[in-house]
């Protein structure tokens, strides 16, 4: 139980287009669900929060314009890389909280990621 | 703030080798403590985790102790092999379920 699903997980874009990733619970309704972006060899950094139902809450120095987070129902938040530029190249990786199972026990998954290449 | 630091690799280890990671944190209150895997290409698995002080998390032979009070939280294997070549991370969470990491560790375990 309590999985999440990311899609895709490999996308090549060119330069100037934009590029939406989604994040599905799947046997699970998350109330929040993170966004990560980790660079080559690097840490994963936590680019935002959302909330169903609510914007975003973004950290320091991410683009709120750049990155766009909807996080419209409990099993879905998707991330869109607008007009996306090679430097934009990453893995993403969302995270999914909320209640599961028949106890209702609070669990955070990860998903598999997103590897974005711009050209 | 909050924050996560790991020991800095790489480390490498030959086969049937005992490996430690060690990991120390910052944090106010009382925050969960994990050790997450990643694969070459994949995405982050839960390795192991442990809520409070004194609990010992354990997965596929790798554990690790919650120390309360040197702030630390080890990642050991008594014998590594070659499969566990991975990056691991530290991490804690905070209120809110968000998510610190340290800074990753890459184990190359040679055969």
């Amino acid at each position: 139980g309590a999985v999440v699903s990311q899609h895709p997980s490999w996308v090549i874009c060119k330069s100037g287009t934009s590029v939406k990733i989604e994040c599905r619970s799947l046997d699970f309704q998350a109330t929040t669900m993170f966004w990560y972006r980790q660079f080559p060899k690097q840490s994963l950094m936590l680019m935002a929060t959302s909330n169903e139902g609510s914007k975003a809450t973004y950290e320091q120095g991410v683009e709120k314009d750049k990155f766009l987070i909807n996080h419209a129902s409990l099993t879905l938040s998707t991330l869109t890389v607008t007009s996306a530029h090679p430097e934009d190249s990453s893995f993403y990786i969302c995270s999914a909280n909320g209640l599961a199972g028949s106890s209702g026990a609070n669990v955070l998954t990860f998903g598999a990621g997103s590897r974005l290449t711009v050209l | 703030g909050d924050s996560v630091t790991q020991m800095e690799g790489p480390v490498t280890l030959s086969e049937e080798a005992f490996l430690t990671i060690n990991c120390t944190y910052t944090a106010t209150g009382y925050p969960s403590l994990f050790w997450y895997v990643q694969y070459p290409g994949e995405g982050l698995q839960l390795l192991l985790k442990a809520t409070k002080a004194d609990d010992k998390g354990s997965n596929k032979g790798f554990e690790a102790t919650y120390r309360k009070e040197t702030t630390s939280f080890h990642l050991e294997k008594g014998s590594v092999q070659v499969s566990d070549s991975a990056v691991y991370f530290c991490a804690l969470h905070t209120g809110g379920f968000k998510t610190i990491f340290g800074a990753g560790t890459r184990l190359f375990v040679k055969a």
